[in-house]
C-alpha cells in the first residue's frame, strides 16, 4: 500500500534557527501533500496544501514566511520552519495523495518539534 | 471554520464494552473517514463512507453516516486495550481534509 515517510521523527532546536521537515511518498507519485499541526490533545489543523511543481495555498492565520512549503517533486514536500521560536513546539504531520480527498490519503508518522 | 466536532471529547470503557463515538460536520460531503491516532504517532485511515451510504462495516468497527443532521458515528464493538487512542472524522472539502476535534478512548483491561 501507499507509504509516506516523515523525517525526522523528532527534532529539538534552539530559539532563532530554522527546521526542515521532510514528507516523502515512497511508492506513489503525490501530485498534492498536506502538512498539518497538531497542539496536545487537540485535533490536526490544516497548514497549508502543497501542489507539486507551484506554491502552496496557506490557510488563514498560517504565516507562509515562517513556515516555508517546497514541492519540488512528486515524491517530496519539505516544511521549514524559520527563525523558530518556542510557540512553534509541536506536532507536524504530513499527508500525501495521487487524486482527491476523495479517495483518502496516506498519513506520515508525524514530527515532534520542540524549540529551546 | 470548516472543522467538524466530536463527542464525546474523552472516552473510558472496560474491555469488551463497546466504545460509541459521534461526529458532527458544517459542509456538504462527498464521503467522511475516520481516523486513529495512538499518543504522539501518525494517523492510520480506518474507514471511509460515502456520501449515499448510511452504514458501514469493518471487523468490529460500524460507522453511520447521516446527511441530513450532518453527523456520523463510529462504533468500535467488543473493545480491546489496544484499542486506546484518539479517533477523528475527517471530511474532505475539495482537495483538503478537515478534522474534528477527536474522541479520546481509553479502553481498561
Amino acid at each position: 500500500g501507499a507509504v509516506v515517510s516523515q523525517h525526522p521523527s523528532r527534532v529539538i532546536c534552539k530559539s532563532g534557527t530554522s527546521v526542515k521537515i521532510e514528507c516523502r511518498s515512497l511508492d506513489f507519485q503525490a501530485t498534492t501533500m498536506f502538512w498539518y499541526r497538531q497542539f496536545p490533545k487537540k485535533s490536526l489543523m490544516l497548514m497549508a496544501t502543497s501542489n507539486e511543481g507551484s506554491k502552496a495555498t496557506y490557510e488563514q492565520g498560517v504565516e507562509k514566511d515562517k513556515f516555508l512549503i517546497n514541492h519540488a517533486s512528486l515524491t517530496l514536500s519539505t516544511l521549514t520552519v524559520t527563525s523558530a521560536h518556542p510557540e512553534d513546539s509541536s506536532f507536524y504531520i504530513c499527508s500525501a495523495g495521487a487524486g482527491t480527498a476523495n479517495y483518502g490519503y496516506t498519513f506520515g508518522s508525524g514530527t515532534r518539534l520542540t524549540v529551546v | 471554520s470548516q472543522q467538524g466536532e466530536e463527542d464525546p471529547q474523552a472516552l473510558s470503557i472496560q474491555e469488551g464494552e463497546n466504545a460509541t463515538m459521534n461526529c458532527s460536520y458544517k459542509t456538504s460531503i462527498n464521503n467522511l473517514q475516520w481516523y486513529r491516532q495512538n499518543s504522539g504517532r501518525g494517523l492510520v485511515h480506518l474507514i471511509l463512507i460515502r456520501s449515499n451510504e448510511r452504514e458501514k462495516h469493518s471487523g468490529r468497527l460500524r460507522v453511520t453516516l447521516d446527511t441530513s443532521k450532518k453527523s456520523s458515528s463510529l462504533l468500535i464493538t467488543a473493545s480491546r486495550a489496544a484499542d486506546t487512542a484518539s479517533y477523528f472524522c475527517a471530511t474532505p472539502t475539495g482537495n483538503q481534509f478537515y478534522f474534528g476535534t477527536g474522541t479520546s478512548l481509553t479502553v481498561i483491561p
